[in-house]
């Protein structure tokens, strides 16, 4: 199993939509990231959390530590939201390390 | 520069052959990080420096791969005698200091060897 759980894998949605991914991991963590994944590779980060919520813009990201869950989510979503969300983590054993998701991949039609 | 650059941007190479991939971080940024990343994952870490100081290299899979950052910038990871499972997209992220920063990544060297 691995240490950072996302979900869907995949998600398909239609342009306005709201949309919600998933994230759940079973380590002791110090921060919580969501990251962008553009089609052309590139990795933009998003969100840096380690409690409650956080917004810019249409995206908002909440987490819940007790839990050890988050989720990202996309308000009116457009055609150029499409890529793949990446959620990480940092550990407390090693927090300069990163622990991948193996992401989402997202498609939002017109 | 603005952001962390790679280079080169793609490799080609033949098994056996040795590489060097290049990471040009944000200046000023004292965290650099190396990470791999395979088709339809996320990138696994390889390994961090500190300043010019390799701070952690147990993500790196075995003793053809190494990593410098002799004067605290620029960093070489060195892929000796490599082999087709080496092929892949290699990440280099820095970061202003390593204690709950974000860390901005580089575009990356997609790596295939052949």
């Amino acid at each position: 199993k691995n240490e950072v759980e996302q979900s869907p894998q995949n998600l398909t949605a239609q342009e306005g939509e709201f949309i919600t991914i998933n994230c759940s991991y079973s380590v002791g963590i110090s921060a919580l990231h969501w990251l962008q994944q553009h089609p052309g590779g590139g990795i933009v980060s998003l969100f840096m959390l380690s409690s409650g919520k956080k917004k810019h813009g249409r995206l908002i990201a909440t987490i819940n530590i007790q839990e050890k869950h988050s989720s990202l989510h996309i308000t009116a979503s457009h055609p150029r939201d499409s890529a793949v969300y990446i959620c990480a983590v940092s550990p407390i054993s090693g927090t300069y390390k990163y622990i991948f998701g193996t992401g989402t991949r997202l498609k939002v039609l017109a | 520069g603005a952001g962390v650059s790679q280079s080169p941007r793609y490799k080609v190479t033949k098994r056996g052959q040795d590489v060097a991939l290049r990471c040009d971080p944000i200046s000023g940024h004292v965290s650099l990080y190396w990470y791999r990343q395979a088709l339809g994952q996320g990138p696994e870490f390889l390994t961090y420096f500190n300043y010019e100081a390799q701070q952690d290299k147990s993500g790196l899979p075995n003793d053809r791969f190494s990593a410098e950052r002799p004067e605290g910038s620029i960093s070489t990871l060195t892929i000796q005698r490599t082999e087709q499972r080496d092929s892949a997209m290699y990440r280099c992220a820095s970061s202003f200091d390593s204690w709950r920063e974000t860390q901005y990544f580089g575009p990356g060297t997609r790596l295939l060897v052949l």
